[in-house]
C-alpha cells in the first residue's frame, strides 16, 4: 500500500498570503489529522476529519481551516499568513476501526513565511 | 489535561551501546493509549508501538523494547545494541477518552548514535 502523501513538500510564502496544503491518506483510511511542528511549540494538533466532517479541533486561530473530500483526501488552508506560521505541517491517516488506532504520517510540507 | 514529558532533550551514545528513552505522562482518563514515534531527518514520523492502559505487559521487538508502568506513569523505550541508523528524534505520545484520536506529543528526544 502506498503511504500518506503530502503536496507540496516545500513552500515559500510572504506574510499576508494564503496557502493550501494537500494530503492523500493511505487507501481505505477515512480519518485524516493535521499537526503543526515548530521548534518552539513542538508537535501540536490542528484538526481531524472523518468522512468529510471535522471531528476534533486543536487550539489554533480561525485562520487555519481544513476540509475533506469524499475520497478522503484532505486540504488544509491558512489565510493571512504570519511569520509564526512557518513550520512543518504533518498529515496523518488512520483506519476507521477505532479512535485510538495508530496514525501513519506523511513526509510533511515545510512552509516558510517571509 | 493530558501531558507527556520527555525530560531527555538529547542523548549521544556510541554504536552498540544500549540506550533508554524516558517518557512520563499525565492523564485523568481511565482508558488511554501510549505511542512511540521515530522522526528521522527526512521529517516523516514513523510509528513504532501502541500500548493501551490495560496492558502493562512489556514488549520486545527485535532490538526495541518498551516498559510500561502505570504506577509511575511511565512508558520507557530501550534500544539494545544501538546502530547509527537509530539516530533520530523519538517522540512519545498519548491519546485517551477525552481527546479521542488527538495525539498529545512529548517534546522529543534527539538520539545520536556515533560510530
Amino acid at each position: 500500500k502506498a503511504g500518506v502523501t503530502q503536496t507540496p513538500r516545500y513552500l515559500i510564502k510572504t506574510r499576508g498570503q494564503q496557502v493550501t496544503l494537500s494530503c492523500s491518506p493511505i487507501s481505505g483510511h477515512r480519518s485524516v489529522s493535521w499537526y503543526q511542528q515548530t521548534p518552539g511549540q513542538g508537535l501540536q494538533f490542528l484538526f481531524e476529519y472523518f468522512s468529510e466532517t471535522q471531528r476534533n479541533k486543536g487550539n489554533f486561530p480561525g485562520r487555519f481551516s481544513g476540509r475533506q473530500f469524499s475520497n478522503s483526501r484532505s486540504e488544509m488552508n491558512v489565510s493571512t499568513l504570519e511569520l509564526g506560521d512557518s513550520a512543518l505541517y504533518l498529515c496523518a491517516s488512520r483506519s476507521a476501526g477505532g479512535a485510538y488506532n495508530e496514525q501513519f504520517f506523511g513526509p510533511g510540507t515545510r512552509l516558510t513565511v517571509l | 489535561a493530558q501531558k507527556v514529558t520527555q525530560a531527555q532533550t538529547e542523548i549521544s551514545v556510541v554504536e552498540k551501546e544500549d540506550v533508554t528513552l524516558d517518557c512520563v505522562y499525565e492523564t485523568r482518563d481511565t482508558t488511554y493509549y501510549l505511542f512511540w514515534y521515530k522522526q528521522p531527518p527526512s521529517g516523516e514520523l514513523v510509528f513504532l508501538i501502541r500500548r493501551n492502559s490495560f496492558d502493562e505487559q512489556n514488549e520486545i521487538s527485535g532490538r526495541y523494547s518498551w516498559n510500561f508502568q502505570k504506577s509511575t506513569s511511565s512508558f520507557n523505550f530501550t534500544i539494545t545494541a544501538s546502530q547509527v541508523v537509530d539516530s533520530a528524534v523519538y517522540f512519545c505520545a498519548l491519546s485517551g477518552e477525552t481527546s479521542g484520536s488527538r495525539l498529545t506529543f512529548g517534546e522529543g528526544t534527539q538520539l545520536t548514535v556515533n560510530p
